[in-house]
């Protein structure tokens, strides 16, 4: 059993790439939420999703896109990255009102 | 966005010691939760807390529900060296989706 299964693990990007950060959950749980992770700030809310097709913003929405087109996938987009977008990017899932479960995290570095 | 307040920042102790580390808001949640963060790893749930004044024991590991409802604390008996990591405490607004995290609490433990 996988859990929460994060794509890719490690990033590098140079100022206005682009990229796509994969999420995939096996528990068949209905929401799924992105979090970005900073030196002495905790987790911080980016976006999230309590079902398949929906999508809400977070904490700290700009910058990023989101998609949730299958209910076991939620991909976080960066249309133009910026250096203070680097950071290291949690998914995790949840059942309603349940816990979540977290991936072992993103760590993108933007030049 | 709400704030958890969590304290300490850091602690250095020896093994064998007792822990105590705590968050507050002046928001009222309907649950906390206490994370624990090893390097490189995603956050993983340690304790979960329905119930104000509930207090909840897992293994050396104890946490309570603050009767007021806007804190919780986390209590680690006769500490270990793996017990090294952050620790986060979050809390689920009522009416709310996502979990809010405190900033952590960065521990070591000096065997």
């Amino acid at each position: 059993n996988a859990g929460v299964t994060q794509t890719p693990k490690f990033r590098v990007l140079k100022t206005g790439q682009s990229m796509t950060l994969l999420c995939a959950q096996d528990m068949n749980h209905e929401y799924m939420y992105w979090y970005r992770q900073d030196p002495g700030m905790g987790l911080r809310l980016i976006h999230y999703s309590v079902g398949e097709g929906t999508t809400a913003k977070g904490e700290v929405p700009d910058g990023y896109n989101v998609s949730r087109l299958k209910k076991q996938n939620f991909l976080l987009g960066l249309e133009s990255a910026a250096p203070s977008q680097t950071s290291v990017y949690f998914c995790a899932s949840a059942l309603p009102l349940g816990s979540l479960f977290f991936g072992e995290g993103s760590r993108l570095t933007v030049l | 966005g709400q704030q958890l307040n969590q304290s300490p920042q850091s602690m250095f102790i020896q093994e064998g010691e007792d822990v105590s580390m705590n968050c507050t808001s002046s928001s009222i949640f309907n649950t906390w939760l206490w994370y624990k963060q090893d390097p490189g790893e995603g956050p993983v749930l340690l304790i979960a807390l329905y119930k104000a004044g509930e207090l909840t024991s897992n293994g050396r590991l104890t946490a309570q529900f603050g009767i007021t409802r806007k804190d919780s604390f986390l209590n680690i008996s006769a500490s270990i060296p793996s017990d090294v990591g952050i620790y986060f405490c979050a809390g689920l607004l009522k009416g709310r989706r996502a979990l809010t995290f405190g900033s952590g609490t960065r521990l070591q433990v000096q065997p």
